[in-house]
Formats: structure tokens, sequence, C-alpha cells
């Protein structure tokens, strides 16, 4: 199973919308309406931001979004804070497994 | 709360095994699925395997297939992940988490290094 594409790095300025698209397959994102996103600090366990599109777990603030057209996810942060640079992952179930994105470094700049 | 509290740090020969836990607390263990999931340093996460630990039922990742095995002990709350035929690429953080197609709960992570 093939990662996931996220680009690289992507950065943005204090209170700037910043987006990271995830593309896959129509045997994982196309196909199934599972993708999450997690945000991981240096030397932190991932923490979840998204799951299934576009859902934000409690106490995620809602600058952050997400959406799904075709294979390809997107993770949005609006109102960028400095405690938002950090990598970020995204994930999509795909017949009895799962598969992470390469990750994407965010530099607030 | 709920927490995964996971064993320490290994230093491993190659060729050897190791066995990482992760004891669940805060919660009924049998009524979520545990993952595996590692990142070697400086690079991506890279998803393992699953296990039900209600029912013992395992899902593997086609890399890890036949090195692997993830087993739990009901009992203590307790999930464990089993790498055998180590080599230097295994070095890495390996992470359990909480949840089916996404985790919402997290291990701090063991560090596995895997050295001559």
């Amino acid at each position: 199973q093939s990662a996931l594409t996220q680009p690289a790095s992507v950065s943005g300025s204090p209170g700037q919308s910043i987006t990271i698209s995830c593309t896959g397959t129509s045997s994982d994102v196309g196909g199934y309406n599972y993708v999450s996103w997690y945000q991981q600090h240096p030397g932190k366990a991932p923490k979840l931001m998204i799951y299934e599109v576009s859902n934000r777990p409690s106490g995620v603030p809602d600058r952050f979004s997400g959406s799904k057209s075709g294979n390809t996810a997107s993770l949005t942060i609006s109102g960028l804070q400095a405690e938002d640079e950090a990598d970020y992952y995204c994930s999509s179930y795909t017949s009895s497994s799962l598969v992470f994105g390469g990750g994407t470094k965010l530099t607030v700049l | 709360q709920v927490q995964l509290v996971q064993s320490g740090a290994e230093v491993k020969k190659p060729g050897a095994s190791v066995k990482v836990s992760c004891k669940a607390s805060g919660y009924t263990f049998t009524s979520y699925d545990i993952n595996w999931v590692r990142q070697a340093t400086g690079q991506g996460l890279e998803w393992m395997g699953w296990m039900n630990p209600n029912s013992g039922n395992t899902g593997y990742a086609q890399k890890f297939q036949g090195r692997v095995t993830m087993t739990r002990n009901t009992s203590i709350s307790t999930a464990y992940m089993e790498l055998s035929s180590l080599r230097s690429e295994d070095t890495a953080v390996y992470y359990c988490a909480r949840g089916s197609s996404s985790f919402s709960y997290w291990g701090q992570g063991t560090l596995v290094t895997v050295s001559s």
C-alpha cells in the first residue's frame, strides 16, 4: 500500500489561512469517508484533529476544518497561530488496513 | 481519563525480537481496537496493524506480515506488539493508539533501537 501524497511543506503568516492536500486513490481516500488528520509537535505523540473527513474531536478549535473531493482530502487551518506550527499527517482507511500520508511541515512565518 | 502507557526504551541486536507493551486505563479495554504505528527518526508515520482486544482478532500491514504479532492480556488491560527478525531499519518510536479508523488516544511512544 503506497503512502498518501502530501506536500512536504507549507507556510503562512499569523492570521492567514493555509490548506494541506492529501492525495490518494479510489481504493483509499476516494473510496471511504474515513480520512483523518493528525498534528504532531516535535517529540510528541500525534494528536487527532479531524476524523471521518470533516469531524472535529472535542477540544479541537473550529479554525481546523477538513474536506474531500474525489481522491483528494484537504485540511484547512484558518486564523493561523504560532502554536499551529507542527507536522501534519493525513490517514485513510483502505480495505482492512490504514495508510498515512508522508507528512507536511507547517511553518508559521 | 483515558491513558495508554507504554513500556520503556529497548536496545536490540539485529535478528533479535522486541515486545512492546501498552497498558490501557480509564476505559473498558475490550471496547476499542488497539493499533500500532511506528515512526523512524525524522520520518513519517507508518501503520503496522490492529488488534481487537475483545476477540483477539488481528490485521497486519502487508509489510510486516510474518514478522509482527499483536496480542493482549485482558486481565491487566494490556496490549502487546512483538516484532521479530529485527534489522537496523526497524529503529523507530513505536506507538500504540486506540481506535479503528481514527486514533483519538495515543501512548507516549517506545523507542526501539536496533544496533550491533
